[in-house]
Protein backbone atom coordinates (compact mmCIF):
# COMPACT_ATOMS: atom_id res chain seq x y z
CA UNK A 1 0.00 0.00 0.00
CA UNK A 2 1.09 3.37 -0.97
CA UNK A 3 1.84 5.52 2.95
CA UNK A 4 1.17 8.66 2.80
CA UNK A 5 2.72 10.93 5.88
CA UNK A 6 1.32 14.54 6.18
CA UNK A 7 3.22 17.40 8.79
CA UNK A 8 3.17 18.84 10.45
CA UNK A 9 1.28 17.03 13.12
CA UNK A 10 -0.19 19.82 14.47
CA UNK A 11 -0.49 23.66 12.99
CA UNK A 12 -1.11 26.60 14.67
CA UNK A 13 -1.90 30.33 13.02
CA UNK A 14 -3.72 33.22 13.29
CA UNK A 15 -6.53 34.73 11.40
CA UNK A 16 -5.56 36.48 8.57
CA UNK A 17 -2.41 34.29 7.95
CA UNK A 18 -1.27 32.14 5.80
CA UNK A 19 -1.24 28.19 6.57
CA UNK A 20 1.01 25.72 4.71
CA UNK A 21 0.02 21.85 4.97
CA UNK A 22 1.91 19.14 3.75
CA UNK A 23 2.13 15.67 2.28
CA UNK A 24 4.62 13.01 1.16
CA UNK A 25 3.70 9.95 -0.60
CA UNK A 26 5.92 6.51 -0.53
CA UNK A 27 5.50 6.39 -3.95
CA UNK A 28 4.29 8.62 -7.09
CA UNK A 29 0.44 8.85 -7.08
CA UNK A 30 1.08 11.05 -10.03
CA UNK A 31 -2.16 13.62 -10.31
CA UNK A 32 -4.34 11.48 -8.02
CA UNK A 33 -4.01 13.68 -5.11
CA UNK A 34 -6.81 14.93 -2.74
CA UNK A 35 -7.41 16.89 0.41
CA UNK A 36 -10.28 16.64 2.94
CA UNK A 37 -11.29 18.82 5.82
CA UNK A 38 -12.73 17.37 9.22
CA UNK A 39 -14.67 19.48 11.42
CA UNK A 40 -15.63 17.93 15.18
CA UNK A 41 -18.80 15.78 14.88
CA UNK A 42 -18.64 15.98 11.20
CA UNK A 43 -17.88 14.03 8.15
CA UNK A 44 -14.79 14.73 6.00
CA UNK A 45 -15.60 17.22 2.73
CA UNK A 46 -13.60 17.06 -0.60
CA UNK A 47 -11.85 20.59 -0.65
CA UNK A 48 -9.40 19.52 -3.65
CA UNK A 49 -8.92 16.68 -6.05
CA UNK A 50 -6.59 16.11 -9.19
CA UNK A 51 -4.00 17.90 -6.76
CA UNK A 52 -5.33 21.19 -7.63
CA UNK A 53 -8.96 21.16 -8.74
CA UNK A 54 -11.56 22.68 -5.69
CA UNK A 55 -14.42 20.89 -5.24
CA UNK A 56 -17.52 22.80 -5.37
CA UNK A 57 -18.57 25.66 -3.15
CA UNK A 58 -14.98 25.45 -1.90
CA UNK A 59 -13.44 29.35 -0.79
CA UNK A 60 -10.56 30.39 -3.72
CA UNK A 61 -8.75 30.68 -0.48
CA UNK A 62 -7.48 26.62 -0.55
CA UNK A 63 -5.07 25.85 -2.98
CA UNK A 64 -3.73 22.82 -3.70
CA UNK A 65 -0.11 22.02 -5.60
CA UNK A 66 2.30 19.97 -6.04
CA UNK A 67 3.64 16.71 -8.26
CA UNK A 68 4.85 13.01 -8.08
CA UNK A 69 5.09 12.26 -4.35
CA UNK A 70 4.87 15.70 -3.06
CA UNK A 71 1.91 18.22 -2.10
CA UNK A 72 0.75 21.16 -0.48
CA UNK A 73 -2.27 22.88 0.67
CA UNK A 74 -1.73 26.03 0.98
CA UNK A 75 -5.03 28.10 2.88
CA UNK A 76 -4.27 31.79 2.58
CA UNK A 77 -6.12 34.68 4.85
CA UNK A 78 -6.64 32.03 7.18
CA UNK A 79 -10.46 32.31 9.11
CA UNK A 80 -11.93 31.35 12.18
CA UNK A 81 -14.02 28.14 10.47
CA UNK A 82 -10.98 26.75 8.91
CA UNK A 83 -9.53 25.00 12.26
CA UNK A 84 -10.15 21.13 11.93
CA UNK A 85 -8.38 17.86 10.99
CA UNK A 86 -6.98 17.95 7.22
CA UNK A 87 -6.32 14.65 5.82
CA UNK A 88 -4.82 14.14 2.43
CA UNK A 89 -5.82 10.81 -0.06
CA UNK A 90 -4.11 9.26 -2.48
CA UNK A 91 -6.71 7.16 -5.35
CA UNK A 92 -3.60 6.43 -7.62
CA UNK A 93 -3.37 2.80 -6.20
CA UNK A 94 -5.76 0.45 -4.73
CA UNK A 95 -6.34 0.74 -1.62
CA UNK A 96 -6.90 4.44 -1.65
CA UNK A 97 -5.19 5.27 1.45
CA UNK A 98 -5.07 8.39 3.65
CA UNK A 99 -2.80 10.93 5.49
CA UNK A 100 -2.77 10.81 9.35
CA UNK A 101 -3.93 14.31 9.54
CA UNK A 102 -3.06 17.18 10.55
CA UNK A 103 -5.02 19.49 12.93
CA UNK A 104 -5.30 23.34 12.65
CA UNK A 105 -5.51 25.35 15.18
CA UNK A 106 -6.98 28.90 15.18
CA UNK A 107 -4.53 31.25 17.24
CA UNK B 1 -28.06 18.27 -4.98
CA UNK B 2 -26.20 15.16 -3.71
CA UNK B 3 -27.16 13.51 -0.74
CA UNK B 4 -26.31 10.41 1.25
CA UNK B 5 -28.42 8.96 4.34
CA UNK B 6 -26.69 6.08 6.71
CA UNK B 7 -28.65 4.19 8.94
CA UNK B 8 -28.46 4.47 12.44
CA UNK B 9 -26.14 3.96 15.16
CA UNK B 10 -25.78 0.06 16.50
CA UNK B 11 -24.35 -1.67 19.14
CA UNK B 12 -23.34 -5.26 18.95
CA UNK B 13 -21.65 -8.15 21.10
CA UNK B 14 -17.87 -9.45 19.73
CA UNK B 15 -18.47 -11.75 16.79
CA UNK B 16 -21.58 -10.80 15.34
CA UNK B 17 -22.69 -9.03 12.24
CA UNK B 18 -23.59 -5.64 11.13
CA UNK B 19 -25.33 -4.57 7.82
CA UNK B 20 -25.39 -0.64 7.68
CA UNK B 21 -27.56 1.22 4.33
CA UNK B 22 -26.38 4.40 2.74
CA UNK B 23 -29.32 5.82 0.52
CA UNK B 24 -28.29 8.06 -2.36
CA UNK B 25 -30.37 10.89 -3.84
CA UNK B 26 -29.69 13.70 -6.14
CA UNK B 27 -28.28 11.92 -8.88
CA UNK B 28 -28.41 8.80 -10.71
CA UNK B 29 -27.43 5.86 -8.53
CA UNK B 30 -25.48 4.10 -11.23
CA UNK B 31 -23.52 6.71 -12.80
CA UNK B 32 -21.01 6.72 -9.48
CA UNK B 33 -19.30 3.95 -6.95
CA UNK B 34 -19.06 3.88 -3.38
CA UNK B 35 -16.13 3.60 -0.98
CA UNK B 36 -16.74 2.94 2.76
CA UNK B 37 -14.32 4.47 5.38
CA UNK B 38 -14.35 3.96 9.15
CA UNK B 39 -12.96 6.28 11.75
CA UNK B 40 -11.82 4.85 15.00
CA UNK B 41 -12.72 6.96 17.65
CA UNK B 42 -9.77 10.40 18.17
CA UNK B 43 -8.18 8.25 14.96
CA UNK B 44 -7.93 8.77 10.95
CA UNK B 45 -9.43 7.68 8.58
CA UNK B 46 -9.40 4.03 7.29
CA UNK B 47 -10.69 3.45 3.49
CA UNK B 48 -12.02 -0.16 3.74
CA UNK B 49 -13.67 -0.60 0.40
CA UNK B 50 -15.41 0.49 -2.99
CA UNK B 51 -17.77 -0.79 -5.25
CA UNK B 52 -19.34 0.07 -8.47
CA UNK B 53 -23.46 1.41 -8.53
CA UNK B 54 -22.92 0.34 -12.50
CA UNK B 55 -21.17 -3.46 -12.78
CA UNK B 56 -20.93 -4.56 -8.82
CA UNK B 57 -17.46 -4.95 -9.57
CA UNK B 58 -15.78 -4.17 -5.79
CA UNK B 59 -12.44 -3.85 -3.65
CA UNK B 60 -11.84 -4.26 -0.17
CA UNK B 61 -8.98 -3.74 1.78
CA UNK B 62 -6.61 -6.31 2.42
CA UNK B 63 -6.73 -6.04 5.94
CA UNK B 64 -10.30 -6.43 6.62
CA UNK B 65 -11.12 -8.75 3.18
CA UNK B 66 -13.09 -11.79 3.98
CA UNK B 67 -15.35 -10.12 6.80
CA UNK B 68 -16.87 -7.37 4.67
CA UNK B 69 -19.30 -7.31 1.86
CA UNK B 70 -20.11 -4.13 0.19
CA UNK B 71 -23.18 -4.34 -2.34
CA UNK B 72 -25.93 -2.11 -3.63
CA UNK B 73 -29.75 -2.20 -4.77
CA UNK B 74 -30.21 0.29 -7.32
CA UNK B 75 -33.76 -0.10 -7.06
CA UNK B 76 -33.87 1.83 -3.71
CA UNK B 77 -30.77 4.03 -4.82
CA UNK B 78 -28.91 1.99 -1.65
CA UNK B 79 -25.32 0.73 -0.67
CA UNK B 80 -24.95 -1.35 1.97
CA UNK B 81 -21.88 -2.71 3.92
CA UNK B 82 -21.88 -5.65 6.09
CA UNK B 83 -19.12 -6.52 8.26
CA UNK B 84 -18.95 -9.94 10.13
CA UNK B 85 -16.96 -11.48 13.06
CA UNK B 86 -17.20 -8.12 14.75
CA UNK B 87 -14.10 -7.38 17.05
CA UNK B 88 -13.81 -4.73 19.73
CA UNK B 89 -11.63 -2.83 17.69
CA UNK B 90 -13.94 -2.38 14.80
CA UNK B 91 -15.83 0.47 16.74
CA UNK B 92 -15.61 3.02 14.82
CA UNK B 93 -17.80 5.83 12.97
CA UNK B 94 -18.64 3.88 9.50
CA UNK B 95 -19.34 6.42 6.56
CA UNK B 96 -20.29 6.07 3.04
CA UNK B 97 -19.18 8.29 0.42
CA UNK B 98 -19.49 8.56 -3.38
CA UNK B 99 -16.97 7.52 -5.40
CA UNK B 100 -16.08 6.87 -9.10
CA UNK B 101 -17.47 4.59 -11.11
CA UNK B 102 -14.74 2.65 -12.21
CA UNK B 103 -12.11 3.06 -9.76
CA UNK B 104 -11.16 3.69 -6.45
CA UNK B 105 -11.23 7.82 -6.41
CA UNK B 106 -11.69 11.11 -4.21
CA UNK B 107 -14.96 11.09 -2.07
CA UNK B 108 -16.89 14.22 -3.28
CA UNK B 109 -20.29 13.56 -1.05
CA UNK B 110 -20.32 11.74 2.28
CA UNK B 111 -22.82 10.35 4.71
CA UNK B 112 -23.71 11.55 8.27
CA UNK B 113 -21.87 8.33 9.58
CA UNK B 114 -23.37 5.48 11.18
CA UNK B 115 -21.14 4.73 14.87
CA UNK B 116 -20.41 1.23 15.40
CA UNK B 117 -19.90 0.15 18.93
CA UNK B 118 -18.67 -3.33 19.50
CA UNK B 119 -18.55 -4.17 23.37
CA UNK B 120 -19.33 -7.15 25.54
Amino acid sequence: DIVMTQSPATLSVSPGERATLSCRASQSVSSDLAWYQQKPGQAPRLLIFGISTRATGIPARFSGSGSGREFTLTISILQSEDCGVYYCQQYNNWPGTFGQGTKLEIK
Amino acid sequence: QVHLVQSGAEVKKPGASVKISCRASGYTFTTHGFSWVRQAPGQGLEWLGWISADNGNRNYAEDIQGRVTLTTDTSTSTAYMELRSLRLDDTAMYYCARDHPARVGYLDSWGQGTLVTVAS
